[in-house]
């Protein structure tokens, strides 16, 4: 199973909205809405902030939003703060009952 | 407060052996789909094994079939991974993670609680 394809890193100033694209195929993210999304610190375990598709734990900032198209998934973060600068991953279920992660994208608040 | 506590990672030949363990508080093992993901140093995060909640079917991705093996100790609400045959490249940190379940009957397929990870170095 190939890994989901995103961007390696993506930036954007204070304030601004920024949007992280996530690949896969019809034999994943086309095929079911399991893709979630997780935020990375350095050092840190990962943090789920998107799951199905779109929907955001209650716990988790409203900034996050999650959005997908065929085999595309994405994540838009509005409002970008110093303490979202941190890498990001996409995830999907496979037809394989296997999961697939992204290669992840590093998040640079400038 | 919900946490997952991994252990037995460490320093193992080429070729040797080791068993991680994940220690679950607050919630029952055995109510949910479990998995393992690893992070290989400075890398992004590859999923590698999950196990239901009824411990009937267990699955694993390509790069490590045949190699590891998920189970629980119910008696201890752990979940672990046994892993032979290690190699260079199995070096990382193991992360276990609880599956969401949504009104505690659908599954997401998304991994809402983490531990700590715990290291695992294969070399010579």
């Amino acid at each position: 199973q190939s890994a989901l394809t995103q961007p390696a890193s993506v930036s954007g100033s204070p304030g601004q909205s920024i949007t992280i694209s996530c690949t896969g195929t019809s034999s994943d993210i086309g095929g079911y809405e399991y893709v979630s999304w997780y935020q990375q610190h350095p050092g840190k375990a990962p943090q789920l902030i998107i799951y199905d598709d779109t929907w955001r734990p209650l716990e988790f900032s409203s900034r996050f939003s999650a959005s997908k198209s065929g085999n595309t998934a994405s994540l838009t973060i509005s409002g970008l703060q110093a303490e979202d600068e941190a890498d990001y991953y996409c995830s999907s279920y496979t037809n394989k009952n296997s999961l697939v992660f992204g290669g992840g994208t590093h998040v640079t608040v400038l | 407060q919900v946490q997952l506590v991994e252990s037995g990672g460490g320093l193992v030949r080429p070729g040797g052996s080791l068993r991680l363990s994940c220690a679950a508080s607050r919630f029952t093992l055995t109510d949910y789909f479990m998995s393992w993901i690893r992070q290989a140093p400075g890398k992004g995060l590859e999923w590698i094994s999950y196990i239901s909640s009824n411990g009937r079917a267990t699955y694993y991705a390509d790069s490590v079939q045949g190699r590891i093996t998920i189970s629980r100790d119910t008696a201890k609400n752990s979940l672990l991974l046994q892993m032979n045959s290690l190699r260079a490249e199995d070096t990382a940190i193991y992360y276990c993670a609880r599956m969401k379940m949504i009104r505690d009957v659908i599954l997401t397929y998304a991994m809402d609680v983490w531990g700590q990870g715990t290291t695992v170095t294969v070399s010579s």
